[in-house]
């Protein structure tokens, strides 16, 4: 089955302790992006990645590092988590620039920061 | 900096009726125009989307009307259900070289039996 796979689903952790939740596709998509989403402010890209070791800011990248060393993999790294990034985190990738195919989503991350 | 603004925030409607949610958008450049649906503890799913040559296209019960000259996008659902319950997103692609969607801040949808 075509999917993108983030793990984890839920995750609490403390202010400042570094984590990285995964993100893996199974459809050899090139283009790939970390989006949150807040009530009230829909979702909001935070990073993108046109291809492997090809990565770059989208609208809300502070606090925030990912890396592209394999075409299917593109975790997210905070390094020192805040509780501002308390948050629900989706993977997307697409095979067309842009999501002109549409993009496939992960089921999420729920990310609570303490 | 939001490209993409969407109202209602939220919609309840009768079973049968026909939900309407609005997008306006400010740069002139996109080439489509794509709403996303989702259900609770799912990520958004591609619905339906629109390129800018076209002023309508139907899916379905699912209608996207394109007014380019007020640059505003708007969906239809019609013959509702309560299965279409979900939050409704618009979206425009990023300009230039950036890849990757804006999207509206959602619609949350309430279809009533």
């Amino acid at each position: 089955e075509a999917q993108v796979t983030q793990n984890p689903r839920y995750l609490i952790t403390v202010t400042g302790k570094k984590l990285t939740v995964t993100c893996s596709q199974n459809m050899n998509h090139e283009y790939m992006s970390w989006y949150r989403q807040d009530p009230g402010l829909g979702l909001r890209q935070i990073y993108y990645s046109m291809n492997v070791e090809v990565t770059d800011k989208g609208d809300v990248p502070e606090g925030y590092k990912v890396s592209r060393k394999e075409k299917r993999n593109f975790p997210l790294i905070l390094e020192s988590p805040s509780p501002n990034q308390t948050s629900l985190y989706f993977c997307a990738s697409s095979l067309i620039s842009k999501g002109a195919d549409g993009y496939t989503f992960g089921s999420g991350t729920r990310l609570t920061v303490v | 900096q939001q490209q993409v603004k969407q109202s209602p925030q939220s919609l309840i409607v009768q079973k049968g009726g026909i939900p309407i949610i609005n997008c306006a958008y400010e740069n002139t450049a996109f080439d489509y125009f794509p709403w996303y649906q989702q259900f609770p503890g799912k990520g958004p799913a591609l619905l339906i989307a629109i390129r800018p040559d076209v002023s309508e296209k139907k899916e379905g019960r699912f209608t996207i009307s394109f007014n380019k000259s007020a640059k505003q996008f708007s969906l239809h659902i019609m013959d509702s259900q309560p299965g279409d319950s979900a939050t409704y997103f618009c979206a425009a692609p990023w300009g230039g070289g950036a890849d990757g969607l804006t999207f509206g801040k959602g619609t949350h949808l309430i279809i009533q039996p």
